[in-house]
């Protein structure tokens, strides 16, 4: 059973460029999380979605982030015009189907460093 | 609200002891919480979950207690081993799926 993927591991980019970060989510899950991780910091939510639909975006910065989960293929953040601030562990989390909170699980993370 | 920290809170225990770490959360309309393991370079790891319509659970080497009075949070970690030195989170769902995570406690197993 494959946990939450997440692609690439590390990321390295310069002001200004686009960062794209992957998530598939565990099989059988249809909710994604997105999560932000500072250096001895909690995780701090950003985006929640289903299957192409964006249930919850209220921990997303207003410009330059976006998140997709198509009907095929794994979940996209998306950092355009990417800046120094924006260095920092991304998590996706997946969880399954259903009307009752589930438990999240958590892939291995993108490690986003911008020069 | 959420927590925000440059220094992570630490706990040293020896080899062996019990260990018990607190978390206090802040919205007294959570319904369930859950703790994390992360592991230095990884994800979360799920330990243990609990709804507030309890107030312990146990699970293998691992307790989890619930006062919803004070809303606080513990883990109790029996036994403590090596393995389990890591950072650990409490997390509160805040309605539609969204997770709110604590500041996070260091612990570090002595030999």
């Amino acid at each position: 059973n494959a946990g939450v993927m997440q692609n690439p591991r590390h990321l390295v980019r310069r002001r200004g460029q686009e960062a794209r970060l992957r998530c598939s989510p565990m099989k059988g899950h249809s909710h994604v999380y997105w999560y932000r991780q500072l250096p001895e910091e909690g995780l701090k939510f950003m985006v929640y979605l289903q299957k192409e639909n964006i249930i919850d975006e209220s921990g997303m910065p207003k410009e330059r982030f976006s998140a997709e989960f198509p009907k095929e293929g794994p979940s996209i953040l998306r950092i355009q015009q990417v800046v120094r601030g924006d260095s920092a562990a991304y998590f996706c989390a997946s969880s399954p189907p259903g009307a009752s909170k589930e438990t999240q699980y958590f892939g291995p993370g993108t490690r986003l460093l911008v020069l | 609200g959420e927590s925000v920290g440059l220094h992570l809170p630490t706990l040293s225990v020896q080899e062996g002891d019990n260990s018990i770490i607190n978390c206090a959360y802040s919205n007294s309309a959570s319904d369930y919480f859950i703790w994390y393991k992360q592991e230095s370079g990884k994800g979360p790891q799920f330990i243990i979950d609990i709804r507030s319509n309890m107030d312990k659970r146990q699970g293998q080497r691992v307790t989890v207690l619930l006062n919803k009075t004070v809303k606080h949070l513990s883990l109790q970690i029996a036994a403590t081993q090596p393995g389990d030195s890591a950072v650990y989170f409490c997390a509160e769902n805040w309605g539609a799926q969204k997770l709110v995570f604590g500041q996070g406690t260091r612990l570090t197993i002595n030999p």
